[in-house]
């Protein structure tokens, strides 16, 4: 069964300290995966797709990276601001469906 | 440009009810897909529809039900509503229904069931 894990369930950084979230899958046949930024009550807010392992994609303070097992989101120099669940998906198979996971709350304390 | 749209905002019914929540697709999108969220979770998702035939389904009851309208706004429907139906429903719109392709969520309606 296609499974996407996402660790830690929860991470506070202060202002300035760079940290990685981390995305693990097990799908047959990867089509793409997609990093999402969650505000509270509010719906999630698309930020980078990746199609293959190796590729990265950059976007202000955060950057993405793809491997065969897992993908990772580098926050460099984080602000209060960035503070927000970051959901993970992925697009596998014939599906057309994202599968999520649990996604990581991001705490970033000034 | 106007992003996804879904009405309403906020829902409170009572078990046993039935329930319609409506988006709207990003102007040009041609395909919308319903995702349920409960707190703590990420989106699970209940139905994909493109050029208004349905294209997938996820594991819901039959209590779901969705369509999508000639303009490409859609609605869903939810039957005999239970406790657990409370969650945020969300829209999701994509140019395409085809390969891979981004999907731009709507800002959700809040559906709680007493």
């Amino acid at each position: 069964e296609d499974q996407v894990t996402q660790s830690p369930e929860a991470l506070r950084l202060q202002e300035g300290e760079s940290s990685s979230l981390n995305c693990s899958y097990t799908v047959s046949g990867l089509r793409g995966l997609f990093w999402y930024r969650q505000d509270p009550g509010k719906g999630p807010e698309f930020l980078f797709t990746l199609y293959s392992a190796g590729e990265e994609k950059e976007k202000e303070r955060l950057k993405a990276t793809l491997t065969k097992k897992e993908s990772f989101l580098h926050i460099t120099a984080p602000k209060p601001e960035d503070s927000a669940t970051y959901l993970c998906a992925v697009q596998a198979g014939s599906s057309y469906k994202l599968i999520f996971g649990s996604g990581t709350r991001l705490l970033v304390r000034p | 440009d106007a992003g996804v749209t879904q009405s309403p905002t906020h829902l409170i019914k009572t078990r046993g009810q039935h329930v319609t929540l409506r988006c709207s697709p990003i102007s040009g999108h041609k395909s919308v897909s319903w995702y349920q969220q409960v707190l703590g979770q990420g989106p699970q998702f209940i139905f994909q529809y493109y050029e208004k035939e349905e294209r997938g389904r996820g594991n819901f009851p039959d209590r779901f039900s969705a369509r999508q309208f000639p303009n490409y706004s859609s609605e869903l429907n939810v039957n005999a509503l239970l406790l657990g139906d409370s969650a945020l429903y969300l829209c999701a719109s994509s140019f395409t229904g085809t390969g891979t392709y981004e999907q731009y969520f709507g800002p959700g309606t809040r559906l709680t069931v007493t």
